[in-house]
Parts: structure tokens; C-alpha cells; sequence
């Protein structure tokens, strides 16, 4: 198992910019989940899913959505980069929330 | 607000000690606690978790303990080596709003040969 992958590794934007982080896992989890992680504040949670077609907001969700097509799937995307999104963005699974949360190796941002 | 507190923020010691690595928190209404290793640069790795009805896990050197009506896990780790340099992370899932694990800020851990 490749378990939780993230592309790209890096990533640099300028303001206005939009892109998609790319999230998969080949574990067959339901749950997935978006946290960034920023000096001096911890992970914080963005989005999460608890199934294909599922998703809800985290607490820090403003200027990104995401989608759950597929149960291997979890995209998030940044509608119109800005300078406070710079951040290393991680991706998360579990089969379910009694279980191991396992994440992805994260993607560092850059928005100049 | 579940609240998460991992002390000291930077821990180094010589090769060889035993050490702990402790982690507060706010509500004891948790689902699980689980502890992560993060090398710099890198994603978090899944050390052990503990379900809120158990009092200990082990894997190899370390054990991890939890006290949730204290609101206290503590992470052990035997006989330290410098590959166990990293920051050390504990985060708790709540019971209500299960899908979001809440992080400590990290113990920073440096062992010295």
C-alpha cells in the first residue's frame, strides 16, 4: 500500500492564483481530512470527509472548497491564493474515528 | 474548547536516558488520544493510539500512557537513541465533532550521542 499521498511536494503561487492540492489513499477509508499546519499554531483542521459525497467544514475552511467523488479521493482547492494560505498543507485518513489517523507527506505552499 | 498543552516545548538529554513527554488536556470527553512523531520537513507518523476506556499502549521502547480524568497522557521512551530525535505530537479526538483530531504544539526532542 502507497498509503496517503499528496502531490505536489511544493508549490509557489502569486496572489489571485488558483490551484488544486491532490489528496489519495488506497486504504479504503471513508474518513479524509485537510489540516494546515503553521508556526506557532498547530494543525488545524480546513475540511473533512466521512464518505464519497460527503464534506464538511473544520474550522479554518474560508478560501478553500473541496469535493468527494470517489472514496480514494480528496482534493482541496484554493479558489484565490493569498499570502495567509502560505502554510504546509497535510492530508489525513481513518477507517473510521475509533482508528489510527494515518497522514500524507504534506504539501508546502508558498503565496507571494 | 478542548484544549491541548504539551510541556516542555524543547527537550534535550544524552543518549541513552529514559525519558517522558507530557500532554494536558481541557475535556476529558474524549473518543481517543493518539501521539505522532514528526521529522522536520516531513508528515506525521502514528506512534500509538489510546482509546479512551484504555490506560496504556505499547510499541517497542515506548508506552504511552492516558489518565482522562486528569486530562494528562504521557509518551515514555526507554533507552533513547539519536534517531529518536523529532517532535512528538499528541492530539485528542473528541467525542463531539469526532472527525477532528486537536493538536498539542509539539515537543521538540533532541537526543545527543
Amino acid at each position: 500500500n502507497a498509503g496517503v499521498t499528496q502531490t505536489p511536494k511544493f508549490q509557489v503561487l502569486k496572489t489571485g492564483q488558483s490551484m488544486t492540492l491532490q489528496c489519495a489513499q488506497d486504504m479504503n477509508h471513508e474518513y479524509m481530512s485537510w489540516y494546515r499546519q503553521d508556526p506557532g499554531m498547530g494543525l488545524r483542521l480546513i475540511h473533512y470527509s466521512v464518505g464519497a459525497g460527503i464534506t464538511d467544514q473544520g474550522e479554518v475552511p474560508n478560501g478553500y472548497n473541496v469535493s468527494r467523488s470517489t472514496t480514494e479521493d480528496f482534493p482541496l482547492r484554493l479558489l484565490s491564493a493569498a499570502p495567509s494560505q502560505t502554510s504546509v498543507y497535510f492530508c489525513a485518513s481513518s477507517n473510521d474515528r475509533a482508528n489510527t489517523q494515518y497522514f500524507g507527506p504534506g504539501t508546502r505552499l508558498t503565496v507571494l | 474548547k478542548q484544549e491541548v498543552t504539551q510541556i516542555p516545548a524543547a527537550l534535550s538529554v544524552p543518549e541513552g536516558e529514559n525519558l517522558v513527554l507530557n500532554c494536558s488536556f481541557t475535556d476529558s470527553a474524549i473518543y481517543n488520544l493518539q501521539w505522532f512523531r514528526q521529522d522536520p520537513g516531513k508528515g506525521l507518523t502514528s506512534l500509538l493510539l489510546i482509546q479512551s476506556s484504555q490506560r496504556e499502549q505499547t510499541s517497542g521502547r515506548l508506552n504511552a500512557s492516558l489518565d482522562k480524568s486528569s486530562g494528562r497522557s504521557t509518551l515514555y521512551i526507554a533507552a533513547s537513541q539519536p534517531g529518536d530525535s523529532a517532535t512528538y505530537l499528541c492530539a485528542v479526538r473528541k467525542i463531539q465533532g469526532a472527525q477532528k483530531l486537536v493538536f498539542g504544539q509539539g515537543t521538540r526532542l533532541t537526543i545527543n550521542p
